[in-house]
């Protein structure tokens, strides 16, 4: 069971260029996120999608894009990448029928804008 | 505005106990959460508080005081893998979670 796929793990490109996350999970989860880390803040929120077929903003959504055409998947779109938007990007998922509504997560995209 | 604080970094010994506190204001409150990452990992999920009171789990134990608005993490007979940071999460009336920065921890022999 893979759980949830993150591509790529590593990307260094240039101000300016397209780049798109591709996030994929196995468990069915209604529920998915895209977050970003930096060095002393805690994750933020970018972006949510409840259930296939609606998407939500975050805490930090300009900049990125996101769509949910299937359960499986959430793709993070950088329309044109700016340096403040290099991070590590994680992307999570969860069984909203749960309790906890814990979070399972992808293993990161380290994204380094030039 | 929406707050956790956390300490930025903790220090302890193999064999010993150690405690992380966390302290929140939030819109509402629906859950506290502590995850654990290790470095270059992502984070894994560790417990989940929504009722005052200490939840026990191995070595691991968490407590949650709503009225204080606090939260503490216990790791008993530390281990050297338990080095990690563990970040502190509270879900707010919009069932939105709220991140801490994260305590890193190290564990020294």
């Amino acid at each position: 069971i893979a759980g949830i796929t993150q591509a790529p793990t590593s990307q260094i490109l240039a101000a300016g260029r397209r780049m798109t996350l591709r996030c994929t999970q196995d468990m069915r989860h209604n529920a998915m996120y895209w977050y970003r880390q930096d060095l002393g803040l805690g994750l933020r929120l970018i972006h949510y999608s409840n259930t296939a077929g609606t998407t939500g903003k975050g805490e930090v959504p300009d900049g990125y894009s996101v769509s949910r055409a299937n359960t499986d998947d959430f793709p993070l779109t950088l329309a044109s990448a700016v340096p403040s938007q290099t991070s590590v990007y994680f992307c999570a998922s969860s069984d909203s029928g749960t309790s906890t509504g814990e979070l399972f997560f992808g293993e990161g995209s380290r994204l380094t804008v030039l | 505005g929406q707050n956790i604080d956390q300490p930025t970094e903790m220090t302890a010994t193999e064999g010993a106990i150690v405690q992380i506190n966390c302290t929140y204001q939030t819109s509402g409150f629906n859950g506290l959460f502590w995850y654990q990452q290790h470095a270059g990992e992502a984070p894994t999920f560790l417990s989940y508080n929504v009722l005052d009171g200490l939840e026990e789990k191995g070595r691991f134990s968490s407590f949650l005081s709503r009225s204080k608005g606090y939260s503490y993490l216990l790791l008993k007979e530390l281990q050297m893998k338990d080095s990690a940071s563990y970040l502190c999460a509270v879900m707010d009336s919009n069932y939105q979670l709220i991140w801490g920065a994260g305590t890193k921890l190290i564990i020294k022999p």
